[in-house]
């Protein structure tokens, strides 16, 4: 079974902390993905990763990095984390190959107070 | 997704059938999904199918695909209360990594 874990389910942090959200996936996949989800807009990417070290921008890159070292592990990082961040956040990973396939994390709600 | 549309809501009896629709607008689609949500968790995988099929049935669901009309329905058989949750249709485009998701169907199961 494909595992993909995620460090926190839920986060309270503080307007311009920065904030570090991991993403660990046991399956040897290329490809990981970071989302965001809000009601009424659906899941958003914000940044994906073919290979080590190799990012791409999503659709909403703005006020996020990522960070990939090893294969298994997908950082999401908010720099000053703000008010409009709060939301829940999803990481994925999927094989290369035809059947882009992703597998789901449980997702870490994070709210900025 | 802007290319991918679902009907926002659906509510549906316990033990009728439901039916999600979804439509798409890239012909070059080579994979189509159906992802479930339930309150509080991740995406879960239900099914998927490739662009050259017709149908697939898993247990108590069934799939369905009008490459012509561009349209992707899923049937649930039988719903239970556990399957109230978000739908969300998705489809891989031959060549990019990612998927194209829908906004979810919200399914409503009422006793």
């Amino acid at each position: 079974d494909v595992k993909v874990t995620q460090s926190s389910r839920y986060l309270v942090k503080r307007t311009g902390e920065k904030v570090f959200l991991e993403c660990v996936q046991d399956m040897d996949h290329e490809n990981m993905f970071w989302y965001r989800q809000d009601p009424g807009l659906g899941l958003r990417l914000i940044y994906f990763s073919y290979d080590v070290k190799m990012k791409e921008k999503g659709d909403i890159p703005e006020g996020y990095s990522v960070s990939r070292e090893k294969k298994e592990r997908f950082s999401l990082i908010l720099e000053s984390a703000s008010t409009n961040q709060t939301s829940m956040y999803l990481c994925a990973s999927s094989p290369s190959g035809k059947a882009r396939t992703q597998y789901f994390g449980p997702g870490t709600r994070l709210t900025v107070l | 997704g802007e290319d991918v549309e679902q009907s926002l809501f659906l509510s549906v009896r316990e033990g009728d059938s439901s039916v999600i629709n979804c439509t798409y607008t890239d012909s070059s689609s080579t994979y189509l999904y159906w992802y479930k949500q339930e309150p509080g968790a991740g995406l879960q995988l239900l099914t998927y199918i490739f662009s050259n099929m017709d149908m697939k049935q898993d247990q108590r669901l069934t799939v369905l695909l009008n490459k012509k009309d561009k349209h992707l329905s899923l049937r649930i058989a039988d719903t239970q209360t556990g399957d109230s949750a978000i739908y969300f249709c998705a489809e891989s485009i031959s060549g990019d990594y990612k998927l194209s998701f829908g906004a979810g169907t919200t399914v409503t199961v009422r006793a």
